[in-house]
């Protein structure tokens, strides 16, 4: 089975832009995740989608959203970027019905200048 | 105060040495999970725990539910052990919301 894909790997955006964040989970898992890490802050949850449904967010600004689709491919985005929003973007997804092992994908590195 | 507190923060160990990593939390949950993270960022699941011990080769990680408190143990520590080993709670109902720890970054030396 491929792991979680997370694309693109690396990306640099200009402050004020906005950004797209992609992530394909296992086969079968239909819960994804998003991370947030930082050096400041270390590793933050932003949201959690299921069967394209968001359960539950963590403490971000309204600027951070994500989406889910059909095939429980899942995006996320982040509007009118910040300096401070350069960071590590790591998805997650679970297989809710065997155990809840988590799988990480490689995260997606973005630096806002 | 964090919700969850690992110790220590920075551990150097010689190969062949045996380590503990601690991770104790204060909030109620249902699944504890320890993950290690390499240079580049990937973090890969090393145990899921509700309650117990669970040994996977080298590794073993034991949880108290009571004291709120788990272990990480390497036995016969290896340089390829080198990385960052995180504690992460999940409370229950929170549907993938982890709450993690600092981290503890591990160096063996050969």
């Amino acid at each position: 089975k491929a792991g979680v894909t997370q694309t693109p790997r690396y990306l640099i955006k200009t402050r004020g832009q906005q950004v797209t964040l992609s992530c394909s989970p296992i086969s079968g898992h239909r819960s994804v995740s998003w991370y947030q890490q930082t050096p400041g802050q270390g590793l933050q949850f932003l949201f959690e989608y299921f069967s394209e449904t968001q359960r539950n967010k963590g403490n971000f600004p309204g600027r951070f959203s994500g989406r889910q689709f059909s095939n429980s491919r899942s995006e996320m985005n982040v509007s009118t970027l910040e300096l401070g929003d350069s960071a590590l973007y790591l998805c997650a997804s679970m297989d809710i019905t065997s155990g809840n092992t988590i799988y990480f994908g490689e995260g997606s590195w973005l630096t806002v200048v | 105060k964090n919700e969850v507190e690992q110790s220590p923060q920075n551990l150097t160990a010689q190969e062949g040495e045996f380590i503990t990593i601690n991770c104790s939390y204060s909030v109620g949950i249902s699944a504890l999970h320890w993950l290690q993270q390499h240079p580049g960022g990937g973090i890969v699941s090393l145990f899921m725990l509700s309650s117990g011990k669970k040994k996977h080769g080298r590794l073993i990680a034991t949880i108290n539910i009571q004291e709120k408190h788990s272990s990480l143990h390497i036995t016969a520590s290896h340089p390829r052990d080198s990385a960052v080993y995180i504690c992460a709670v999940d409370g229950g109902t929170s549907y993938g919301k982890l709450t993690f720890g600092q981290g503890t970054i591990l160096t063996v030396h050969p």
